[in-house]
C-alpha cells in the first residue's frame, strides 16, 4: 500500500522558516519524482514544486510565487522528501500535500500538513 | 501560461443521474497531460483520470474522461452517493509545471 505521511506543519510568524517532511512507503521512492501541492483555506489547488530523481541530479522546479524562497530536497535512504520554506508570508498559509508524480499527474497524495503564517 | 476554466461552478444532480463536467484550456494542450481529481471535504485529492482518458488505479468505470485540444470532459455515468464532491482538472506543461482548474462542485439536488 502506498503511503505518504507529511509532518512539520505549524504556526509561524511572517518572515520565519519551516521545513515539512514527507515519508514515503509502498513504491520505489528512489525512481519517483515528487511534488508539493498546497491548498489555502477554502481555496483550490496550487502546485508548489517538484524534485526529480537523484540520478537526474535531484533537479527542482518551483512555482513563481515561491521561487527563491522554497527549496526541496530528498533522502532516498530514508524515503523522505522535504520542503524548506523561508521568508514565509501570510499568503503561504495552506495545507501542504506531498504527492508522487505520475506522467504529469499526481497519483498518490499524503494527508497534508497545515502551515499557518500569522503574526 | 495556460489557464484552465471549469464549468459549471456547481452541478446539482440526483443519485443515478449522469454528470458532465467541463474543463477548458486557454490554448491547445496535449491530452497526454490532462488529469482529473476528486476531493472530498477534509481529504486529499484523489487522481481519477490521467492522459485525458485513462482511469487511475482502482477508479470505477462509471468515471470517464474525454477531449482534446482545448476542451476536456469528465463524465460520471451514474452518480453514486460517494461521488458528490469537488472535481479539479489539471494540466502539466513547462512553466508552471502543474496548473489546476478552479474546480466544479457536484452536490446533491
Amino acid at each position: 500500500e502506498v503511503q505518504l505521511v507529511e509532518s512539520g506543519g505549524g504556526l509561524v510568524k511572517p518572515g520565519e522558516s519551516l521545513t515539512l517532511s514527507c515519508v514515503a512507503s509502498g513504491f520505489p521512492f528512489s525512481v519517483s519524482w515528487m511534488n508539493w501541492v498546497r491548498q489555502a483555506p477554502g481555496k483550490g489547488l496550487e502546485w508548489v514544486g517538484r524534485v526529480k530523481r537523484n540520478t537526474e541530479g535531484a533537479t527542482t522546479d518551483f512555482a513563481a510565487p515561491v521561487r527563491g524562497r522554497f527549496s526541496i530536497s530528498r533522502d532516498d535512504s530514508r524515503n523522505t522528501v522535504s520542503l524548506r520554506m523561508n521568508s514565509l508570508r501570510v499568503e503561504d498559509t495552506a495545507v501542504y500535500f506531498c504527492t508522487k508524480d505520475y506522467f504529469g499527474s499526481c497519483d498518490y497524495w499524503g494527508q497534508g500538513a497545515l502551515v499557518t503564517v500569522s503574526s | 501560461e495556460i489557464v484552465l476554466t471549469q464549468s459549471p461552478g456547481t452541478l446539482s444532480l440526483s443519485p443515478g443521474e449522469r454528470a458532465t463536467l467541463s474543463c477548458r484550456a486557454s490554448q491547445s494542450v496535449s491530452s497526454s497531460y490532462l488529469a482529473w481529481y476528486q476531493q472530498k471535504p477534509g481529504q486529499a485529492p484523489r487522481l481519477l483520470i490521467y492522459g485525458a482518458s485513462s482511469r487511475a488505479s482502482g477508479i470505477p468505470d462509471r468515471f470517464s474522461g474525454s477531449g482534446s485540444g482545448t476542451d476536456f470532459t469528465l463524465t460520471i455515468s451514474r452518480l453514486e452517493p460517494e461521488d458528490f464532491a469537488l472535481y479539479y482538472c489539471q494540466h502539466y506543461d513547462n512553466s508552471p509545471l502543474f496548473t489546476f482548474g478552479p474546480g466544479t462542485k457536484v452536490d446533491i439536488k
